[in-house]
């Protein structure tokens, strides 16, 4: 079963402007993680939050959580076009497993 | 190896035929975890494994759907008399860490796509 919801589930801007997606999830975690993933293959890492972290930044990325309100949020500054692929919020529990949304497939046009 | 290596990469089989997607994870890691993706959709939690521990299947989504890991190493997914509704990417990652001691990182295979007739 899938733990998180991200919303939107599509968003298209051009280059150059801000993305913001946002994950709910349902259940307490130890961490939360967003990954990347083009052409509907394997998966990559991006960044990695713990539940008692509030916000956290690399590069161009910004990560914010609220366990209070079961949410986090992924912003992605200065979007390129080369940043279009599928965005997937994953949560941790502490026996490690990891679920993942549904994702939010995001398109920068140049 | 460098990474976590998925075999085959693309897999087409008749509906009732039985088919095996092996996973090669990082190696000395503990964690490896299998979803599934159907075409535009997420990712679909299948089985976790964990070092020694029993392997947690609660994902599985029917009894012809099983899977091993050999020596805490190479794992194997099952999929017996296939249905078309078993078409999707079968995905793998490894981990380095089991248990509570933090977070782990998750590093993906390319994938198994299977296409069911």
């Amino acid at each position: 079963s899938q733990q998180g919801e991200e919303d939107p589930q599509a968003l298209s801007i051009q280059e150059g402007e801000n993305a913001t997606m946002n994950c709910s999830y349902k259940t307490s975690i130890n961490n939360l993680q967003w990954y990347r993933q083009n052409s509907g293959r394997g998966l990559v890492h991006l960044i990695l939050i713990r539940s008692n972290e509030r916000e956290k930044h690399s590069g161009r990325l910004r990560v914010t959580l609220d366990t209070s309100k079961k949410s986090s949020s992924l912003l992605i500054t200065a979007s390129r076009a080369a940043d279009t692929a599928s965005y997937f919020c994953a949560t941790g529990t502490n026996n490690n497993d990891m679920r993942f949304g549904a994702g939010t497939r995001l398109t920068v046009k140049p | 190896g460098a990474g976590v290596s998925q075999s085959p990469s693309n897999k087409v089989t008749e509906k009732g035929k039985d088919v095996e997607l092996r996973c090669d994870p990082i190696s000395g890691h503990t964690a490896l975890y299998w979803y599934r993706q159907s075409l535009g959709q997420g990712l679909e939690f299948l089985i976790y494994f964990q070092g020694n521990s029993a392997p947690d299947k609660s994902g599985l989504p029917s009894d012809r759907f099983s899977a091993e890991r050999t020596g805490g190493s190479v794992s194997t997914l099952t999929i017996q008399r296939t249905q078309q509704e078993d078409s999707a990417v079968y995905l793998c990652a490894s981990s380095p860490r089991g248990g509570y001691s933090g977070a782990n990182v998750l590093t993906f295979g390319a994938g198994s796509r299977l296409t069911v007739l």
